[in-house]
């Protein structure tokens, strides 16, 4: 069964400084990974995924990610955090081949952002 | 892109009664639909899959009587929590799978439903 781990529950990062977000997956296949944000009380968007190709994933809003097999790992970037990143960030990996491609989250990593 | 419309929103209702919550594929069929239950910070948890024309399928631990789910048409979902208590008070989403992964969508999901069971 697939499963993802994300480290690090809260990380509080000064507005203009890098960030990254650790995601690490388990699936016996070449995985589909994705990273979603969630605003308070707010549904689910998608800030990018992989599939195959290029290992380094670019999404919207600055955000990009780096897939590593060696190291099962899909860790999400940004070089600049604004205010408006705080945030809940989910790192989901699709089981594909199981019944109705089952998309599994990770617990979420709650990004605070300080002046 | 697809778009997924789930409501209602928000809910409040007595401990005791059911409630109904929709999902609707607006521009796309959707066979499939993922039903997930978030508590407050914490992540989403797969409850249930569900298949037009079929049974769905329940994740280890949900309870099928509790928690009904019907498929009936291409473009329609629902989730019923049945007798609720005030430990069903959640926050639910549903999740449409895209025809393909290679879409640039990737999945669809509704905005949500805010569930209080008072």
């Amino acid at each position: 069964a697939q499963s993802v781990t994300q480290p690090d529950i809260h990380i509080t990062v000064s507005e203009g400084a890098s960030l990254e977000l650790r995601c690490n997956y388990s699936y016996g296949a070449t995985p589909y990974l994705f990273w979603y944000v969630q605003s308070p009380g707010q549904g689910l968007q998608l800030l990018l995924k992989y599939f195959s190709g290029d290992t380094l994933v670019q999404g919207i809003k600055g955000f990009e990610a780096e897939f590593k097999r060696s190291q099962s790992s899909f860790n999400l970037r940004k070089p600049s955090v604004h205010w408006s990143d705080a945030a809940e960030y989910f790192c989901a990996v699709a089981g594909i081949g199981t019944a109705g491609n089952k998309l599994t989250f990770g617990g979420g990593t709650r990004v605070l952002v300080k002046p | 892109g697809a778009v997924v419309s789930q409501h209602p929103s928000r809910v409040i209702c007595k401990s005791g009664t059911s409630v109904k919550i929709e999902c609707r594929s607006l521009d796309f069929q959707a066979t499939t639909m993922f039903w997930y239950r978030q508590f407050p910070k914490q992540s989403l948890m797969l409850m249930a899959t569900s298949n037009e024309g079929s049974k769905a399928t329940y994740e280890q631990g949900v309870e099928k009587d509790k928690f009904l789910i019907n498929h009936a048409s291409l473009t329609l979902s629902t989730l019923t929590v049945t007798s609720a208590h005030p430990e069903d008070s959640s926050f639910y989403i549903c999740s449409a799978p895209p025809p393909n992964l290679i879409t640039n969508y990737g999945y669809t999901f509704g905005s949500g439903t805010r569930l209080t069971v008072v």
